[in-house]
């Protein structure tokens, strides 16, 4: 069964310091999703993509965050420079273009900034 | 925009009782409602699913219903077991939203 892929799994960086996320979708998915999910909280969306472009990036801290999608298939999250509060799972999803949107999540990155 | 709200935040159950997780949307336009099962350090799962012109969907022994009128849809898990322990979320979206809202979570735990 195809899943997301997403690296590194585990990332300590401190802060001040850049970090970056990638993700694989489900082969085929048209639509990428990037969350982030503190620690007893539901997924928060910080971006979504359709094939290469930007449809929703309105909760994304665009003064440190950024996110790229250039060929339309793998993804990259950035963070810079990396804050205290940034603690957080970072997970990835995918999605097809049905007319209901199923989302199928990637394992996260849990990111601790010290 | 989108606003669910999720209860219990915590529910604990005897081992062969059911259990029962709530949650209320705000936007009536919404007609997609999942369910995601997350355990410990793992990804989130998406175990059922409902949409809007049903009122009710059955897999094995877990089941959602869905009140479109008050707005509300919930999980339903019969004779639980100790492998259902997991955090469980809610979600909604409106049909070309493409854009979940989640819940804030509802932490099971299966007592033996």
């Amino acid at each position: 069964e195809a899943e997301v892929a997403q690296s590194p799994r585990y990332k300590i960086t401190e802060k001040s310091q850049a970090v970056a996320f990638w993700c694989d979708p489900i082969s085929g998915h048209a639509t990428l999703y990037w969350y982030r999910q503190i620690l007893g909280q539901g997924p928060e969306l910080l971006v979504q993509f359709q094939d290469e472009s930007v449809v929703d990036d309105s909760q994304l801290p665009k003064d440190r965050f950024s996110a790229e999608r250039l060929k339309g298939v793998d993804s990259t999250l950035k963070i810079q420079p990396a804050e205290l509060g940034d603690s957080a799972m970072y997970l990835c999803a995918s999605g097809g273009s049905g007319v209901f949107y199923e989302q199928y999540f990637g394992p996260g990155t849990r990111l601790t900034v010290t | 925009g989108e606003n669910v709200e999720q209860h219990p935040s915590t529910l604990s159950v005897q081992e062969g009782d059911s259990a029962v997780i709530k949650c209320t949307y705000s936007d009536s336009a919404s007609n997609y409602f999942p369910w995601y099962k997350q355990e410990l350090g793992k990804r989130p799962q998406l175990i059922i699913d409902i949409r809007s012109n049903v009122g009710e969907k059955k897999d094995q022994r877990i089941a959602v219903t869905l009140n479109k009128t008050a707005k509300h849809f919930s999980l339903h898990i019969t004779e639980t077991q100790p492998e259902d322990s997991a955090v469980y979320f809610c979600a909604a979206t409106i049909q070309g939203a493409q854009k979940l809202v989640f819940g804030q979570g509802t932490r099971l735990t299966i007592n033996p």
